[in-house]
């Protein structure tokens, strides 16, 4: 199965700044997903990337906020704009069954 | 109604014991039912993966579907320590063209020894 490295594993942040969340994979996969874990609530998607296209969001998620790169088949960016502290949470992505590890962040 | 309910827990059972993890689902059309394992602090990585009612036994995970009464099982057998983590069950759909995942809240379970 894959190996995803994601970065950072945590950050603090200022609100209304941004963060880039990176996802490195170690193989080719087609479709890469991103995640928020909410304590005590269940993983949601957030969007679903394909390489070339722009990625489909779910409801409640909207590309200016959550704007996501996918360059090639190993590789996507999240960004968490203009950060409120209802921002704070885990960010996980996943390409194929397999997750990364997570970035943990938290809006002061 | 959510379209995947699971009992957060948290359980805690002494080593050895047989765990019992269990979801229910409202969405006939989901395809594929798979368990994810989450230690603190990692991603979760996917412990079993079945499309069809009946058992599927790996070593000491046994994943059970009941499709008629839309009702998914892990079992744990000779639960050890290690296997302290927290259970998502999570089940698939194929939504204009791509495979949709939905997931349960997951179960933290603790084994002591």
């Amino acid at each position: 199965s894959a190996v995803i490295s994601q970065k950072p594993s945590r950050d603090i942040c200022q609100r209304g700044t941004s963060l880039t969340i990176q996802c490195q994979v170690d193989s080719q996969v087609t479709m890469m997903f991103w995640y928020r874990q909410q304590p005590g609530q269940s993983l949601t998607l957030i969007a679903t990337a394909n390489q070339g296209s722009e990625a489909t969001y779910e409801s409640g998620f909207v590309i200016d906020k959550f704007p996501i790169s996918r360059p090639n088949l190993t590789f996507s960016t999240l960004t968490v704009s203009n950060m409120s502290p209802e921002d704070s949470s885990i960010y996980l992505c996943k390409g194929g069954y397999t997750f990364g590890s997570g970035t943990r962040l938290t809006v002061v | 109604q959510k379209e995947v309910e699971q009992d957060p827990g948290p359980l805690s059972v002494p080593e050895g014991a047989i765990v019992s993890l269990n979801c229910t689902y409202s969405n006939s059309a989901f395809q594929y039912f798979m368990w994810y394992r989450q230690y603190s602090r990692k991603g979760p990585e996917l412990l079993m993966y079945t499309y069809s009612s009946g058992n599927k036994e790996d070593g000491r995970f046994t994943a059970q579907v009941d499709k008629s009464s839309k009702y998914i099982s892990l079992f744990i057998r000779d639960s050890q320590p290690s296997d302290s983590a927290t259970y998502l069950c999570a089940m698939s759909l194929t939504q204009g063209g791509s495979e949709k995942l939905v997931f349960g809240k997951g179960t933290k379970l603790t084994v002591n020894p």
